[in-house]
């Protein structure tokens, strides 16, 4: 069995700050990792992806992720937040072996001025 | 390339009507296919995944089904529909590692 919790159901922050969205997981397998962007009644995009490659993986718009085994986390930052940003992230895993997915409750970031 | 159809991307029906959601791939052959939901405020549910024509796994017991009638298209589908069906609903296909989504359909039970 697989799943995975995202610890913050929203986070604030001012443009121009960091951005942390925490993201844990269990998973039986040897998991891949994915963290994805909803903007309002869009589809979802994908941010990165982690498959047993670099634990920090980069992904598009300046995030990036960094794969912790010994902690079952894969926390999603970005050094500076833009405007733009301000969406709902959902951290997945996936179950190798049988290859479906598992969503995180989704954290939404706004982003103020 | 590759490219997933979904549609309609809304849609208004009332309670004990039916439902149908088709969602379409171009560009690969035999992907794994999956439906999933998104009630308000919650993250996304796996409802049906296919990893073959006439190959349909349920993830959750509901009043909903799903068939695949073509190695490339994946229906969901409702006999009467319920107020709780309400939500968004997202096809999305995979075949390695790479999963693609469906743009969705907002589907309001009134």
């Amino acid at each position: 069995a697989q799943s995975v919790t995202q610890l913050d159901s929203h986070v604030s922050v001012s443009e121009g700050t960091p951005v942390l969205l925490r993201c844990n997981y269990s998973s039986s397998y040897s998991p891949s990792l994915f963290w994805y962007v909803q903007h309002p009644n869009k589809g979802l995009q994908l941010l990165l992806k982690y498959t047993s490659a670099a634990t920090l993986v980069k992904g598009i718009n300046g995030f990036e992720a960094e794969f912790k085994k010994s902690e079952t986390s894969f926390h999603l930052t970005k050094p500076s937040a833009h405007m733009s940003d301000a969406a709902e992230y959902f951290c997945v895993v996936s179950d190798r072996r049988y290859s479906t997915l598992t969503f995180g409750k989704g954290t939404m970031l706004l982003v103020s001025p | 390339s590759q490219t997933i159809h979904q549609w309609p991307a809304t849609l208004v029906q009332p309670v004990g009507s039916p439902l149908s959601l088709e969602c379409t791939v171009e560009g690969t052959s035999n992907p794994n296919l999956y439906w999933y939901r998104q009630a308000a405020g919650r993250g996304l549910q796996l409802l049906f995944y296919s990893v073959g024509i006439g190959q349909i796994s349920s993830e959750v017991p509901q009043n909903l089904s799903a068939s695949r009638p073509q190695d490339r298209q994946f229906i969901l589908s409702s006999k009467k529909l319920l107020l709780s069906d309400s939500g968004f609903y997202l096809c999305a296909w995979s075949r390695t590692e790479g999963y693609t989504f469906g743009s969705g359909t907002r589907l309001t039970v009134v």
